[in-house]
């Protein structure tokens, strides 16, 4: 089974200050997917950045990148620069490329504040 | 390039109705997703179509829901005799079939109130 674990409920930052939010996860398949998404309190889940497990770079989107410690089984986000509008609930997510290949099983989600 | 669409946005029903929401993916994207996400949580995933086939099912997706996608286009989610516990929100997502589609887009999501 696949789990995902972010263990921060709650993040507050000063905007223009870089954030990292937490997320370690657990599988036993060899191939995998990580994911990041934003839900503003509209409630839509907006996709952010996707790291493979075999990728041997770390994923970066803009203000974006994915922090990937295989051995640690992390996937932090770093958001550079922090911006009023990057207030939201982010969640990490996971998705197995064997057996339920299709779903994708998501943490609890990390609250993030950027303070003027 | 149009995103996932769903309808309608909120729904408030009583116990024991029925209810059924609409999802219409992005166009040409093969697979659709639904999701469910009480107060707090994440999503959970409940099935999965690719095209009109229904693939997989969560053992969350009890025999009161029942999910469709006719033609391989829009999906259709049932709640049969709603429960309290039913309250949620309801997202659909899609996603193309290609080699390195791995994202999956989603709608504004459906929410639904049981009284």
């Amino acid at each position: 089974a696949q789990k995902i674990t972010q263990t921060q409920p709650g993040m507050f930052v000063q905007e223009k200050e870089a954030v990292t939010l937490d997320c370690t996860y657990d599988t036993s398949d060899q191939s995998y997917g990580l994911f990041w998404y934003k839900q503003p309190s509209s409630g839509e889940m907006i996709f952010l950045i996707y790291q493979g497990s075999y990728d041997e770079q770390n994923a970066t989107e803009g203000r974006y990148s994915l922090n990937f410690q295989k051995a640690r089984k992390s996937a932090n986000l770093v958001i550079s620069a922090s911006q009023l509008g990057d207030s939201a609930m982010y969640f990490c997510a996971m998705r197995g490329r064997i057996q339920g290949a299709q779903k994708l099983v998501f943490g609890q989600g990390t609250r993030l504040t950027i303070n003027p | 390039d149009t995103g996932v669409s769903q309808n309608p946005r909120h729904k408030i029903t009583k116990r024991g109705q029925n209810v059924t929401f609409r999802c219409d993916p992005i166009s040409e994207h093969n697979r659709l997703y639904w999701y469910r996400q009480t107060l707090g949580q994440g999503p959970e995933f409940l099935t999965y179509f690719q095209n009109e086939a229904q693939l997989e099912k969560s053992r969350l997706l009890s025999d009161r829901f029942s999910a469709e996608r006719p033609k391989g286009s829009f999906s259709t989610l049932e709640i049969q005799r709603t429960e309290q516990g039913d309250s949620a929100m309801y997202l659909c997502a899609s996603s193309p079939l290609r080699r390195g589609g791995h994202e999956q887009y989603f709608g504004p999501g459906t929410r639904l109130t049981v009284t």
